[in-house]
């Protein structure tokens, strides 16, 4: 299996507040990604990095900052969270995207189910 | 814009039962094109993929050909297994690593 641990893995909290969700790889492993996923819509990527310091948004990046001062994190912050980030967030790790190294295959942890009330 | 449009679930068959998810997709130029499963409780993994027309991705007896003329995708399996149920995701990758997924099938196997 892929070295990947995300936490918490179950959060619960109140609309407004601040909350970090971390992603932590032992592969090291160029690109890393958060996806949420939610019923009806798969899996939808919020923001996804390239390198440290090295980021980019995603399909639904509002409400959401990323960081990567490691190769090995990759954390995810909702600055106030709303009942609309409701959901299970999925990192992800994939390994250099060019030539013949090139599989095309992403890692995914286990999830962080988060819920705002 | 790049999208991945699947066939609605939940599908429920009986074992050993023939399995077809149907999976079309919207891009230009000619993606990569995967089937990713997520089992109860954990993150996706991938399943097979197929990266120019006409190949045909296989793994655990599932099986996938990319369709060019028809954009399309599916997944089968000759005889399904209870353990075979899961969420099924087809994704498409246009550039980068940037993966685009569909809004997955859930099948159900029952013995």
């Amino acid at each position: 299996d892929a070295g990947i641990t995300q936490s918490p893995r179950h959060k619960v909290t109140e609309t407004g507040t601040p909350v970090t969700l971390r992603c932590h790889q032992t592969e090291n492993h160029r690109y890393m990604y958060w996806y949420r996923q939610d019923p009806g819509h798969g899996l939808r990527l919020i923001h996804y990095s390239y390198g440290v310091k090295d980021t980019d948004k995603g399909e639904v990046s509002d409400g959401y900052s990323v960081s990567r001062s490691k190769t090995e994190d990759f954390l995810l912050t909702l600055e106030s969270a709303t009942s609309s980030q409701t959901s299970v967030y999925f990192c992800a790790i994939s390994a250099d995207a060019s030539g013949k190294f090139d599989t095309g295959e992403l890692f995914f942890g286990e999830g962080s189910r988060l819920t705002v009330l | 814009g790049n999208s991945v449009t699947q066939m609605e679930g939940p599908v429920t068959l009986s074992e050993e039962a023939f399995l077809t998810i149907n999976c079309t997709y919207t891009a230009t130029g000619y993606p990569s094109l995967f089937w990713y499963v997520q089992y109860p409780g954990e993150g996706l993994q991938l399943l097979l993929k197929a990266t120019k027309a006409d190949d045909k991705g296989s793994n655990k007896g599932f099986e996938a050909t990319y369709r060019k003329e028809t954009t399309s995708f599916h997944l089968e399996k000759g005889s399904v297994q209870v353990s075979d149920s899961a969420v099924y995701f087809c994704a498409l990758r246009k550039y980068g690593n940037k993966l685009v997924f569909g809004a997955g099938t859930i099948l159900r196997v029952k013995s």
